[in-house]
Formats: structure tokens, C-alpha cells, sequence
């Protein structure tokens, strides 16, 4: 049974740039949380996905959106990136109503130049 | 707003030593509290739980009891291993959300032979 997977594992980008972190749930989840952690950090929720619609958000600005496909992979998209972006981007998936029971995936490093 | 504040690290050990990682908590309502645990190069896992008050969550040898009257949910385990190495993030979850943690900042261990 795979767990949650994530893509890329590591990227490098440039400030002003745009990224799209990609993310499959573990087997039956139909829930996807992401969270970033910077170096040293706990993770802090960005927001949170379920029957595709964005069900509740931590304080990131617009220009972090995100998008839940049918077979209840996502995406997370980050516009007009900022040096400050640079960190690991973690998905997490859980069944609705499992509140804090997470899966998280390795993660995807992020690095803003 | 709700936090978590757990001890800073980093905490090395011998092999057999007593652990403990303390970790408060600050929210309005009455959360469930969680230890995840990050091993090196894995993604982050959910090590034990509690939902109420003076609940024990338990796993792998490790404890955690919720005690709401000094709003703490210390991590304690009698006698650590080598393969105990790891970061263990303190967490919480409000009664309303559903699954959106709130992380300490990360305590690592290093247990040595």
C-alpha cells in the first residue's frame, strides 16, 4: 500500500517565478492537507482539501492556491515567489473527520534564489 | 490564538537513559493533542494521541498523558534506543477543525551507544 507520494522532491526556482507541488494520497484517504516547514521549524498549515474544494486555510496569501482533483490528488501553487518561500512543502492526507490523524509524504524542498 | 511550545533541542542521550520532552499548550476550547515523530529521511508519523483529559496515549514504548489543569503533554519513554533518534513535534488540534495541527517547533534526539 503506497503512502502518501509527493513531486518534485527538490526544485530550485527563482524569485517572482511560479511553482506547482504535486501530491497523491495514501490509499482511501480522501482528505489533503500542506504545510510548510522552514529549516528548523514546525510545519504550519496552509490549507486544507476535500470533495475538491478548499475546506479551511491557515494565514498564507493569495498567492498560495491549491486544487483537488477527483481521485483526490492535489496540487499546491505558488505565484510571485519570494525568497522567503524557500522550505519543505509538506502534503498530508487523512479521512474527513479524522481530525489530526495525518499521513504526511516526504515532502518537496523548495529552494527561491 | 492556540500554540505549542515544547523544549528546545537538541537532547542526546545514552542508550537505556530516561526520556522526557516537555510540551504546553495555549487554546480556547478543549483540543486533542498529538507526538509526531520525523525519523531521518522519512515523512512525519503520528507516534500517540490524546482527546481528552487526563488521557494516556500510548505507542512504541512511549507516553503521553493530557493534563489539562497544567495544560502540558510531556513525552516521556523509561528507556530510549538508538532507533529512538529522530525530531518529535508536540501538536495540537482544536475541537472545530479537521486536521489542521499546530505545531511546536521540534525537539531532535540523539541517542548514543
Amino acid at each position: 500500500d503506497a503512502g502518501v507520494t509527493q513531486s518534485p522532491t527538490h526544485l530550485i526556482k527563482t524569485r517572482g517565478q511560479q511553482v506547482t507541488l504535486r501530491c497523491s494520497p495514501k490509499s482511501g484517504h480522501d482528505t489533503v492537507s500542506w504545510y510548510q516547514q522552514a529549516l528548523g521549524q514546525g510545519p504550519q498549515f496552509i490549507f486544507q482539501y476535500y470533495e475538491e474544494e478548499e475546506r479551511q486555510r491557515g494565514n498564507f496569501p493569495d498567492r498560495f492556491s491549491g486544487h483537488q482533483f477527483p481521485n483526490y490528488s492535489s496540487e499546491l501553487n505558488v505565484n510571485a515567489l519570494l525568497l522567503g518561500d524557500s522550505a519543505l512543502y509538506l502534503c498530508a492526507s487523512s479521512w474527513w473527520g479524522a481530525a489530526g490523524e495525518l499521513f504526511f509524504g516526504e515532502g518537496s524542498r523548495l529552494t527561491v534564489l | 490564538g492556540d500554540s505549542v511550545t515544547q523544549m528546545e533541542g537538541p537532547v542526546t542521550l545514552s542508550e537505556e537513559a530516561f526520556l522526557t520532552i516537555n510540551c504546553t499548550y495555549t487554546a480556547t476550547g478543549y483540543p486533542s493533542l498529538f507526538w509526531y515523530v520525523q525519523y531521518p529521511g522519512e515523512g512525519l508519523q503520528l507516534l500517540l494521541k490524546a482527546t481528552k483529559a487526563d488521557d494516556k496515549g500510548s505507542n512504541k514504548g512511549f507516553e503521553a498523558t493530557y493534563r489539562k489543569e497544567t495544560t502540558s503533554f510531556h513525552l516521556e519513554k523509561g528507556s530510549v534506543q538508538v532507533s529512538d533518534s529522530a525530531v518529535y513535534f508536540c501538536a495540537l488540534s482544536d475541537g472545530g477543525s479537521q486536521g489542521n495541527l499546530i505545531f511546536g517547533k521540534g525537539t531532535k534526539l540523539s541517542v548514543k551507544p
